[in-house]
Order: C-alpha cells, then structure tokens, then sequence
C-alpha cells in the first residue's frame, strides 16, 4: 500500500483564490512527521511546511497552513491567495522513526501540478 | 536554514560512462540523503549517507551501481556507474536541518541525461 497518497495529478485555480491539495498517509508509527514541498520547473525542492503528529495546532507558514486531521490520516495544504508564482508541482512527504535503524528517511506522494490561472 | 549547492547541476553523458555529483552543505550535518526524480516521478530515496560509515541503501539500489562517499559532515558525493538512458534523471541532496527535526532541505539537483 502506498504511504502517501496525493489523488490530484493537476489543479487549476484562479489568482487570488484559495487552493486545498490532498494528501493522505498511512502509517503505524506513533511519531511522524508530514512535510509539504514546492517543485516549479527549475526542478529544486524547496520546503514549505511541516506538521508533527503530536502536533496539536495546525501548522502555518505566511499564506501556507496544513489542515491535518489525524484520525482520517490526511495532511492537506491549503494556499491561500494565490499566486501566478504559486505554479509549480507540490509533493507530500512523511518521516517515520525506522523502528532499530535510527534513520530518518522522507517517503514521498506522486505530487499534484497546480496552475494558477491569471 | 541550510545551503546546498550540487554540482554539475545539469550533465549529458554517455552510456557506460560514470559520473560523480557532489553534494556541499554549509553547515555540519550528520546524515546526508541521495534521492532520485526519474522524469515526471516522485522522488525514490537511493541511499543514507552517515559520515565515518558505509551508506545505507533502499531497495533496487546497489552500492556497485550508485557509490557513495561522506569523507565529513559537510560533503558527499553519488556516482552514477555504467550509465544507461534508464538512469536519465534528477539527482538531489537533502539533508535534515542542523538546528531543528523539523525541517528537511534540498540541494537544486543534477539533471541528468544519459545518452
């Protein structure tokens, strides 16, 4: 079974409106970590947000936040106001604790490609 | 945060050929992560590289194909041996934050194409 889940390949939404990716996950461990990450066309990954399982707020970061509801085991990123600049394709990620191995490894979704329409 | 750089950050090479990417961070780190990004994929974690020890690596990858060097806590390098179009792909660095478990950061990648 898959880890990490993303059931949107593409989205469109207009400039300045709100955008909702999914992710969804499946883990056993207790203690995890959910990582979200921006890939425009250039090809780096860069960091956008991170919410901890015991986290107990949502995580923000300007006009990033993570709706993570753990029961159901989804982490979803919501962008508010978006942006032209906002295009790009966004990858849901988690960390485990590798029970014994003491490593530390992010497990990667298939990624959703945004567009933001002008 | 930390600052990756990667070189060569683009290369078109030869099958059978080999080619070494190098991974520098400006700030010690212990563990170093060597991912792939196979064209319009996800990203496959290759190996872990811990200094002072040999790399771990996932399954489907061997250390005859991708070797790996961690020679201190601020550098690494992943060879790309005996080069097929198959291998054509990015290749990033990443490494967890020195400051704090939550955050993980990656190097701008090499793009790679194996002709």
């Amino acid at each position: 079974a898959q880890k990490i889940t993303q059931t949107q390949p593409g989205m469109f939404v207009q400039e300045k409106e709100a955008v909702t990716l999914d992710c969804t996950y499946d883990t056993s461990d207790p203690s995890y970590g959910l990582f979200w990450y921006k890939q425009p066309s250039s090809g780096e990954m860069i960091f956008l947000i991170y919410q901890g399982s015991y986290d107990q707020q949502n995580a923000t970061e300007g006009r990033y936040s993570l709706n993570f509801q753990k029961a159901r085991k989804s982490a979803n990123l919501v962008i508010s106001a978006s942006q032209l600049g906002d295009s790009a394709m966004y990858f849901c990620a988690m960390r485990e604790v590798l029970s014994g191995a003491g490593s530390y490894q992010l497990t990667f979704g298939k990624g959703t490609k945004l567009s933001v329409i002008p | 945060s930390a600052v990756i750089s990667q070189k060569p950050s683009r290369d078109i090479c030869q099958r059978g050929t080999s080619l070494t990417i190098q991974c520098q961070v400006d700030s010690q780190v212990t563990m170093m992560f060597w991912y792939r990004q196979q064209p319009g994929q996800s990203l496959t974690l290759i190996a872990t590289a811990n200094q002072g020890s040999e790399a771990t690596y996932e399954s489907g990858f061997v250390i005859d194909k991708f070797p790996i060097s961690r020679p201190n806590l601020t550098f690494s390098t992943l060879t790309v041996s005996n080069m097929s179009p198959e291998d054509s792909s990015i290749y990033l660095c990443s490494v967890e934050s020195p400051h704090t478990y939550n955050e993980q950061f990656f190097g701008p990648g090499t793009r790679l194409t194996v002709l």
